[in-house]
């Protein structure tokens, strides 16, 4: 697509729920970040994707977060029994890759994000 | 371990004056550095990259940074402030194979 599209724009949710959050990075983009923005904390690195690898989870903040990338495409956060401490805006990112070299300088193109509200 | 350090959450300058923000990184490999900006209900987008080409890097809307090795900075500036700047203002490093950003700085203009 045009750009990196996430969804839900908005989600109000309960805690202790589950939801789920989807990143339809730009076609053929190799590289997928998950980044939490909350107020005053700027971003926070959770996940990130690189083609075929291994997923880099070094940020992911407890075993109630997860994510997957199917198909080397769209990408699922998954938050499990969601917290007040969860409230954030989820933002996605990608690239056309990742890594030193010359890959290295690649610009991340950013979601509008998603806005995630636990009650 | 990486990381990335903006000094000053919130900077505040007149119309017309001098913007100088400020990002520190640490890193034991060569860094890849941005800045990115934020602009009220926006998404992130890009102000300037620096790539090793050239240490002065020029980005849009008039900003400008400058690497400086031996102080492991990477300030941004811009000669003359306009209100439309107000913004958030995020320093980022790649330098392995994830981009980590910094804190972020909010910059307001007055009038």
């Amino acid at each position: 697509g045009a750009g990196v599209s996430q969804s839900p724009s908005n989600k109000v949710t309960e805690k202790g729920k589950d939801v789920e959050l989807r990143c339809d990075p730009i076609s053929g983009h190799t590289a997928l970040y998950w980044y939490r923005q909350s107020l005053g904390q700027g971003l926070e690195f959770l996940i990130y994707f690189q083609g075929n690898s291994a997923p880099d989870k070094s940020g992911l903040p407890s075993d109630r977060f997860s994510a997957e990338r199917t198909g080397g495409s769209v990408s699922t956060l998954t938050i499990q029994r969601t917290q007040q401490e969860d409230s954030a805006v989820y933002l996605c990112a990608s690239s056309p890759s990742s890594g030193q070299g010359a890959h290295g300088a690649n610009v991340l193109t950013f979601g509008a994000g998603s806005r995630l509200t636990v009650l | 371990a990486q990381s990335v350090t903006q000094l000053g959450s919130h900077v505040s300058v007149s119309e017309g004056a001098l913007v100088l923000l400020r990002c520190n990184y640490s890193s034991s490999v060569p860094p890849y550095l941005f800045w990115y900006v934020q602009y009220p209900n926006q998404g992130l987008q890009l102000l300037l990259k620096y790539t090793s080409a050239a240490t002065l890097v020029k980005g849009i809307n008039g900003f400008e940074a400058e690497f400086k090795k031996s102080e492991t900075s990477f300030h941004l500036t811009k000669p003359s402030a306009h209100m439309s700047d107000a913004a958030e203002y995020f320093c980022a490093y790649t330098g392995g194979f994830k981009t980590i950003f910094g804190a972020g700085t909010r910059l307001f203009v007055k009038a």
